[in-house]
């Protein structure tokens, strides 16, 4: 019923690697939501898509609505950026997500 | 400054004594909406609500009830809390079901 696949689950890189996390969905949507919680619990939400690219900073994020694909990419990563995220799919009135990627960024 | 607002943060309570967890927001959002977070199974939604007094059941609507009286409150009620409902709880709203997802700090449940 969920059908939100992330992968990877984990995910260990050094600063200054480019990383990206992927989801994938098999039911049409609304939007896909990308967000990130930090140890500590809060959430924050990144990035919301229907179609195409968006770049915020060193963040990008693309969908492919025909394959049903998204990704999310983080260039030139460094620490601060290790985080656990989450993408979530937005169908009708409801979201679904993923269980979530966990990046730790080693100095 | 726009938050969503939750309380309490963290509580431990004993079965079967009913509790509210409340929500508030002060960014005049349409849809609100709760979740709970399990290691293993991510976020999933309890209830959403579209605007006062429309609301629904999301993934696991189960031992939980809501309201939505006024626009920014959308408190969430356990009338007998069950060990399984140990959990973090999220509340979030958006301008619309298709918007942005502002979320509240979070609500640490332990059920004993």
């Amino acid at each position: 019923k969920n059908e939100v696949e992330q992968s990877p689950q984990n995910l260990t890189a050094q600063e200054g690697e480019f990383i990206t996390i992927n989801c994938s969905y098999s039911v049409g949507i609304s939007a896909l939501h990308w967000l990130q919680q930090h140890p500590g619990g809060g959430i924050v939400s990144l990035f919301m898509l229907s179609s195409g690219k968006k770049k915020h900073g060193r963040l990008i994020a693309t969908i492919n609505i025909q394959e049903k694909h998204s990704s999310l990419h983080i260039t030139a990563s460094h620490p601060r950026d290790s985080a656990v995220y989450i993408c979530a799919r937005n169908t009708g009135n409801q979201f679904y997500f993923g269980t979530g990627t966990s990046l730790t960024v080693i100095p | 400054e726009a938050q969503v607002t939750q309380n309490p943060r963290y509580l431990i309570t004993v079965t079967g004594k009913k509790l509210t967890v409340t929500c508030s927001q002060n960014m005049n959002h349409e849809y609100m909406s709760w979740y709970r977070q399990d290691p293993g199974l991510g976020l999933r939604q309890i209830y959403y609500s579209m605007n006062v007094e429309v609301t629904d059941k999301g993934d696991v609507p189960e031992g939980y009830k809501v309201s939505r009286k006024e626009k920014r409150n959308f408190p969430l009620i356990l009338e007998s809390p069950s060990p399984n409902q140990t959990s973090l709880y999220f509340c979030a709203s958006s301008v619309t079901y298709t918007g942005e997802l502002f979320f509240g700090e979070g609500s640490r449940l332990t059920v004993l």
